[in-house]
């Protein structure tokens, strides 16, 4: 299996400007999770879907974030308009509910705003 | 809300010793997890703790659960250098239509030789 995949890797982007942040989570997974990770905050969730429906989306910092996840293979987060308090490493970790719970980590999105 | 504490958050030691990371947490959960983070790594999978008493080790390192107590301990033998990463605890906070983890904010741990 090839891991749960993010894209981009890296991104730098200017105050302002729109973010799109991309996931595919492990095949036949049925739960995706999007956190932010930065020194000041540590590991924080955003919000999480289960079978595509966004469950909590408590952690969302702000109406300039939002996530969507139109299949079970494909998730978003976009940050419209970006801020320079925004940088961060954001990572996306999928899980099979009702079973051990485990979740399994992307290899993160690190961006960062000017 | 839940709340999960590691102490200590930054531990240096020396090869060869041994230390205990520990874990507590403030609500009633029987799930605990433990994860590994590289610098400029992503999060990977150390340990999962599904029952009061529940023990697992892998190589140098065990991790216990006390539901009871709410604590985790993480116990590092004979430390090498290759163990230097942030650990992390996570507890499944388990919801109605799905399950979440609260992270702890992670223990430091550098290795010297």
């Amino acid at each position: 299996d090839a891991g749960v995949i993010q894209s981009p890797r890296h991104e730098v982007t200017e105050m302002g400007q729109e973010v799109t942040l991309r996931c595919k989570p492990i095949s036949g997974h049925n739960s995706l999770f999007w956190y932010r990770q930065t020194m000041m905050r540590g590991l924080e969730l955003l919000i999480y879907f289960n079978n595509n429906v966004p469950i909590d989306d408590s952690g969302m910092p702000e109406d300039r974030f939002s996530a969507k996840m139109p299949n079970a293979s494909f998730s978003t987060l976009k940050i419209q308009p970006s801020e320079p308090r925004d940088s961060a490493v954001y990572f996306c970790a999928s899980s099979l509910n009702r079973a051990l719970l485990e979740q399994y980590f992307g290899p993160g999105t690190r961006l960062t705003v000017t | 809300e839940l709340k999960v504490e590691q102490n200590p958050l930054f531990l240096s030691m020396q090869e060869g010793k041994n230390y205990t990371i520990y874990c507590n947490y403030s609500t009633t959960s029987d799930r605990l997890y433990w994860y590994r983070q590289d610098p400029g790594k992503s999060l990977e999978s150390l340990f999962v703790l599904l029952s009061n008493g529940a023990v697992k080790q892998e190589g140098r390192l065990m991790a216990s659960l006390d539901t009871k107590a709410r604590l985790s301990t993480l116990h590092i033998t004979a430390a090498v250098h290759d163990l230097s990463a942030t650990y992390f605890c996570a507890v499944d906070m388990k919801e109605t239509s799905g399950s979440r983890l609260t992270f702890g904010e992670g223990t430091q741990l550098t290795v010297n030789p």
